[in-house]
């Protein structure tokens, strides 16, 4: 049972690229998440989609897109790459229950130069 | 804005000491209260996790030791272990919305001596 699966691992753009990170996840979740992780700022919320079709703004969504594809699937976007995005990128799911974990995909390291 | 404030940023214990990690929080919202361990080159995976109505819930050697009027929880790892280095979130998840969403401390990195 693979849970939940983040790709790339390791990306290195040049500022103004663009690029999708992909996420699946095989637990028959509805809800999921996109995080950054940041050294000394532990991990802020970018979006998050509570059901299929549907996606909602966190902390930081200034500068990503995000698509709720199916079920499995959530992809965040980059559109034009900045310094300020270099960071580690978390993909995670939980059920719609207050209580619930949520369950992390291993990140997508993302340095943009 | 950091509406879970954690502390230490870090912390060094000697094998079989008892560690430590405290956080506090400002909305009475919050009814959920989960703790996460992270690895290097891993994701976090949820540890032990409270809810306010309860004043302490122990999982082995983890015990989250919560203070409702002071609005403090903390998480006292005993007999710690070389195993238990790894960085350490406290969270909470706002009880009025309608999401699951987390919001996530800062993070303490444990440093377990042998």
């Amino acid at each position: 049972n693979a849970g939940v699966t983040q790709t790339p691992k390791f990306q290195v753009l040049k500022t103004g690229q663009s690029m999708t990170l992909q996420c699946a996840q095989d637990m028959n979740h509805n809800s999921m998440y996109w995080y950054r992780q940041d050294p000394g700022m532990g991990l802020r919320l970018i979006y998050y989609s509570a059901s299929e079709g549907t996606t909602d703004k966190g902390e930081v969504p200034n500068g990503y897109n995000v698509s709720r594809l199916n079920k499995r699937e959530f992809s965040l976007r980059l559109e034009s790459a900045a310094p300020s995005q270099t960071s580690v990128y978390f993909c995670a799911s939980s059920l719609d229950r207050r209580g619930q974990p949520q369950h992390f995909g291993d990140g997508t390291r993302l340095s943009i130069l | 804005q950091q509406q879970v404030k954690q502390s230490p940023q870090s912390l060094i214990v000697q094998k079989g000491g008892i560690s430590i990690i405290n956080c506090a929080y400002e909305n009475t919202a919050f009814d959920y209260f989960p703790w996460y361990q992270q690895f290097p080159g891993k994701g976090p995976a949820l540890l032990i996790a409270i809810r306010p109505d309860v004043s302490e819930k122990k999982e082995g050697r983890f015990t989250i030791s919560f203070n409702k009027s002071a609005k403090q929880f903390s998480l006292h790892i005993m007999d710690s272990q070389p195993g238990d280095s790894a960085t350490y979130f406290c969270a909470a998840t706002p009880g009025r919305d309608s999401s699951y969403k987390l919001i996530f401390g800062s993070g303490t990195r444990l440093l377990v001596r042998p």
